[in-house]
Order: structure tokens, then sequence, then C-alpha cells
């Protein structure tokens, strides 16, 4: 499969508490980015980390990336009821985007 | 504002019939783009990948002839799913950018049901 592993596939919790999703993936990689789908829409960029990089903080995203496990982490701290949809990692392999099964968030109020 | 645009947002068509749908992007030139397909409550797999002025690479497992892929211009690649069947139902989603570093900018997608 050309797809890596995100775990848990769904995650569901109260506002104002911290999500963690996890991903795993295949092969070496330049960067791994995580991306936000709502329900039926497009991808929204979130964060890119590079292979160099092991901690990267985006507002109230912290990613992390372990290269020699072959695994990355979102953590979005503080989280609200918009913030539920699905999340998905992917990977640049030599130029071509390769998604992990996604993570589905809901945040209830 | 969105710079890459798809068309159409959602398309309902007859079996056996084709189907076109574009992918724009707006504010840059794309000598490549990406064709992705989605299934319910699945992640996105992907079809192909689109170069300006010569033949789309196809992933494993994806029929060229079915899914035709024309990268016509530096703006604008088209997919068209030819003599469609219910199980080619699907979210497909294009992409752009990403040379040198840049952001990927995905299109909105465009839902086809196959009727």
């Amino acid at each position: 499969s050309q797809q890596g592993e995100e775990d848990p596939q769904a995650l569901s919790i109260q506002e104002g508490e911290n999500a963690t999703m996890n991903c795993s993936y295949k092969t070496s990689i330049n960067n791994l980015q995580w991306y936000r789908q709502n329900s039926g829409r497009g991808l929204v960029h979130l964060i890119l980390i590079r292979s160099n990089e092991r901690e990267k903080h985006s507002g109230r995203l912290r990613v992390t990336l372990d290269t020699s496990k072959k695994s990355s982490s979102l953590l979005i701290t503080a989280s609200r009821a918009a913030d539920t949809a699905s999340y998905f990692c992917a990977t640049d392999q030599g130029g071509k985007l390769i998604f992990g099964q996604g993570t589905e968030l809901s945040v209830k109020p | 504002g969105a710079v890459v645009s798809q068309h159409p947002s959602w398309v309902i068509c007859k079996s056996g019939t084709s189907v076109k749908i574009e992918c724009r992007s707006l504010d840059f030139q794309a000598t490549t783009m990406f064709w992705y397909r989605q299934f319910p409550k699945q992640s996105l797999m992907l079809m192909a990948t689109s170069n300006e002025g010569s033949k789309a690479t196809y992933e494993q497992g994806v029929e060229k002839d079915k899914f035709l892929i024309n990268h016509a211009s530096l703006t604008l690649s088209t997919l068209t799913v030819t003599s469609a069947h219910p199980e080619d139902s699907s979210f497909y989603i294009c992409s752009a950018g990403g040379h040198s570093g840049n952001t990927i900018y995905f299109g909105e997608g465009s839902w086809l049901t196959v009727v």
C-alpha cells in the first residue's frame, strides 16, 4: 500500500481537551505535512515539518517528527468544536504527496 | 481566495457516459498537477501525476484508458472519467504547486455520482 497508518481512526473529545493524532510512514521522506479536511470539502494545509526538524509549532498545533521510527504526531491543544474534521498526514515522496489513513476528530461542545 | 479551482463541484451522470473535471491554477503556472480520488470515510488515493505537455503518469492499479488526463496548458489539467460506472462515484481532488518547497494547493474537489 502506498499509504501509511494513522491512529486513532476516530477520536471524540470535549471542548478544551487536547487531541493527539499519530502517523506512521514507510519510506524515507523530505518532509511530512498535516492537512485538515472538513466533511466533503477540499484540504487545508496545516503545517509542514522537514526531515531534519523534530518539532514544530503553529498556534494551537504542535507537530513532532521521529525519522528513526518513521512516525509523526499532531497535537491540537485547547480544542474547539470548530476543530471537528478529518486530519491527514502526508509524506512528500519524490514530489508526490502520499496520504495516511486519517483521523476523524469530533470535538463536542 | 482559492489558488486552485476545480469545476464542476458536483456532477451526476448516467452509467456509460463520460464526464470531465477541470483543475485550474489561478495565480501560478503549474507544470505538474496531481489527481486524487477519495471514497467516503477513506483517505485520498493518488491516481496520477499530470505533466504539462506530456503524458500523465498513473499510479499502479489506475486504468489510464478509463481516467484520461490532459494537461494542455500551464494552468489547466482535465480528468475525464470515461464510460462511467456507479463504482466510479467518488470525490476527486486535484493539487498543484509544491515545487522548490512552495506550498501545495488543493482544489475544493468534485463530487461525481454515477447513476
